[in-house]
């Protein structure tokens, strides 16, 4: 149980255009869904925080217009990385947790985003 | 002073041996604590959850949590190959925006035939 699912895998773009992940609970209800950015050899640095139905809850230093966050449902939430540029490339992880464990959150595969 | 600190490592044991991996934490009030696994290229994947003092097991692996000491490790017994990875302490902190599971840097763990 516990499964989360991201889509693409990866991605490669063009500077200047707009990528859309996907992220999404297979078995359980997502009350919450956060999104973190892993670069090389560092640790993950959380982005934002999403609640099924209200906006995200943006890190300091996290541009909410450049990472536009939906949570549309309790199953899917999507992180739309606007006007990608090279330094935009990173490794995007999202996770999930439930009404029931909050404090508990479960991994999605990741997607690795290359802007050349 | 960061809020989760690890040892950056490498480190080494051979296959068979009893690997440690340590964490401190800056909270005092943080009462969540995970270790999370990390094969290179891949995302997190939960190994334990601790949430009071002392040991807690679960097959080949034993967390400890220390409050009072702000320090919580990993062992593993028995240490395989496909154990080598990143191992990754989490710490639940209390922030101005609520709570939030905060990294550390990660260890890297080397199991050596």
């Amino acid at each position: 149980g516990a499964v989360v699912s991201q889509h693409p895998s990866w991605v490669i773009c063009k500077s200047g255009t707009s990528v859309k992940i996907e992220c999404r609970s297979l078995d359980f209800q997502a009350t919450t869904m956060f999104w973190y950015r892993q670069f090389p050899k560092q640790s993950l640095m959380l982005m934002a925080t999403s609640n099924e139905g209200s906006k995200a809850t943006y890190e300091q230093g996290v541009e909410k217009d450049k990472f536009l966050i939906n949570h549309a449902s309790l199953t899917l939430s999507t992180l739309t990385v606007t006007s990608a540029h090279p330094e935009d490339s990173s490794f995007y992880i999202c996770s999930a947790s439930t009404r029931v464990r909050t404090d508990t959150q479960y991994f999605g595969p990741g997607t690795r985003l290359t802007v050349l | 002073q960061k809020e989760v600190e690890q040892n950056s490592g490498p480190l080494s044991v051979p296959e068979g041996a009893i690997a440690s991996l340590n964490c401190t934490y800056s909270d005092r009030v943080s009462q969540s604590f995970f270790w999370y696994r990390q094969y290179s290229g891949k995302s997190p994947e939960l190994i334990m959850s601790i949430y009071s003092n002392g040991d807690k097991e679960d097959g080949r692996f034993t967390a400890q949590l220390n409050k009072a000491s702000q320090y919580v490790s990993l062992l593993i017994r028995d240490s395989q190959p496909s154990d080598s990875a990143t191992y990754l302490c989490a710490v639940i902190i209390l922030t101005g925006g609520g709570n939030k599971l905060t990294f550390g840097t990660g260890t890297q763990l080397k199991v050596e035939l």
